[in-house]
């Protein structure tokens, strides 16, 4: 069985670029999380989507949003972007929302 | 204000012997808490779970010691083996809270 999936798995962007990151969650799991994991830190939350509705949103500005769709994959994206935003993003799925929660590999997002 | 953080943030253990690593909370609220494996370049990988009303459950090799009174989680490893060297967090989620808090982690390092 395929686990989280995300998309892609490097990038490079600049500063004040856009850029939208992907995940495909556990066939089944409605819910999708995503977390911001600085180096040398634990993963941040983000944001908590649970069919197709937002449930939950971290301590992050309005730069960031994301969405989930009918198969319930999702999308983050990040506009105007600044070097502090260079992190690993996870995408977590669960079955329900609040519950045990699978990661993927992760997104590396560098901002120069 | 919520917080989750780790006693030590890196441990050493000959292989063959036993692990231990703790963890402190602060949300007297918590209801649910995680043990993560984090291997370099990978996502957080579920180790063990444990629910408030519990206050030790068991797996394969580990053990994970709830003590609510002190707001303090442990993970024990059992046996250690090259391959349980890896960053390990604890997280927590609160009922009807959406999100993970995770501490900053503890690089756990197995001496052959």
């Amino acid at each position: 069985d395929a686990g989280v999936t995300q998309s892609p798995t490097h990038l490079i962007k600049t500063r004040g670029q856009h850029v939208t990151l992907r995940c495909s969650p556990i066939s089944g799991h409605k819910s999708v999380s995503w977390y911001q994991q600085v180096l040398g830190q634990g993963p941040q939350f983000i944001f908590q989507y649970y069919e197709k509705e937002e449930r939950g949103r971290g301590n992050f500005p309005d730069r960031f949003s994301a969405r989930q769709f009918p198969n319930y994959s999702s999308e983050l994206n990040v506009n105007a972007l600044l070097l502090g935003d260079s992190a690993l993003y996870l995408c977590a799925s669960s079955l329900l929302a609040g519950g045990e929660a699978f990661f993927g590999q992760g997104t590396r997002l560098t901002v120069v | 204000g919520e917080s989750v953080g780790l006693h030590l943030p890196t441990l050493s253990v000959q292989e063959g012997d036993n692990s231990i690593i703790n963890c402190a909370y602060s949300n007297s609220a918590s209801d649910y808490f995680i043990w993560y494996k984090q291997e370099s370049g990978k996502g957080p990988q579920f180790i063990i779970d444990i629910r408030s009303n519990m206050d030790k459950r068991q797996g394969q090799r580990v053990t994970v010691l709830l003590n609510k009174t002190v707001k303090h989680l442990s993970l024990q490893i059992a046996a250690t083996q090259p391959g349980d060297s890896a960053v390990y967090f604890c997280a927590e989620n609160g009922f009807g809270n959406e999100k993970l808090t995770f501490g900053t982690g503890t690089r756990l390092t197995i001496i052959p």
